[in-house]
């Protein structure tokens, strides 16, 4: 099947600091990837839906300015945590659609970050 | 509003010993429904999806799930449960195949030998 990778798995921070996260279709061009936030032991909430070649549409709640989504190629989408906060600490997965027919959906290995 | 309910949090089974986990949706058109499963510190990987068809839909790994429309469940089963089955396994719905998805709040599934 069709490969996302995400880089760092994890990644500890300072508080202020700000924090890139890339994922990547390694075999397939991705025109869109969606990007979902896991607090511990609860479910994944789709933070926002990020476009090839423009702009991310946030889900309501998400702060665009403090999470910030780049999708400059086929292949990689980027979120940045912007002046990070502990509260911002979880676990983040991306997701990408295959264009296939079946169109469907698969997941990167995921991103902990820790900001201290 | 989209919803999936998982009303297990934890669930204990033998290995060797049949295994079915719930799922409830609420969902305003057809669904497009999936189960994942997240082994810890994992992405999710798809075990299996439905949008129609037959009811009872085969998926990898043994799983299968059977979509009731008139109870608006679709739960997972597997007939015998295997040591390395446990991890968190999630519900979702979408409205297409490749679109954004509505998770539920998992299930994870322990497996006593």
């Amino acid at each position: 099947g069709a490969v996302v990778s995400q880089h760092p798995s994890r990644v500890i921070c300072k508080s202020g600091t700000s924090v890139k996260i890339e994922c990547r279709s390694l075999d397939f061009q991705a025109t869109t990837m969606f990007w979902y936030r896991q607090f511990p032991k609860q479910s994944l909430m789709l933070m926002a839906t990020s476009n090839e070649g423009s702009k991310a549409t946030y889900e309501q709640g998400v702060e665009k300015d403090k999470f910030l989504i780049n999708h400059a190629s086929l292949t990689l989408s980027t979120l940045t945590v912007t002046s990070a906060h502990p509260e911002d600490s979880s676990f983040y997965i991306c997701s990408a659609r295959v264009p296939s027919e079946a169109g469907e959906l698969f997941f990167g290995e995921g991103s902990r970050l820790t900001v201290l | 509003a989209q919803s999936v309910t998982q009303p297990d949090i934890h669930i204990t089974v033998s290995e060797g010993a049949s295994l079915e986990l719930r799922c409830n949706y609420s969902y305003g058109a057809t669904p497009y429904l999936f189960w994942y499963v997240q082994s810890p510190g994992q992405g999710l990987q798809l075990l299996l999806k439905y949008f129609s068809g037959d009811t009872l839909v085969q998926g990898i790994k043994g799983f299968e799930a059977e979509f009731k429309r008139s109870q608006s469940s679709f739960n997972l089963r597997k007939p015998s449960v295997h040591w390395s089955d446990a991890a968190e396994y999630f519900c979702a719905v979408g409205a297409a195949y490749g679109n954004k998805l509505v998770f539920g709040a998992g299930t994870i599934l322990r497996v006593k030998s």
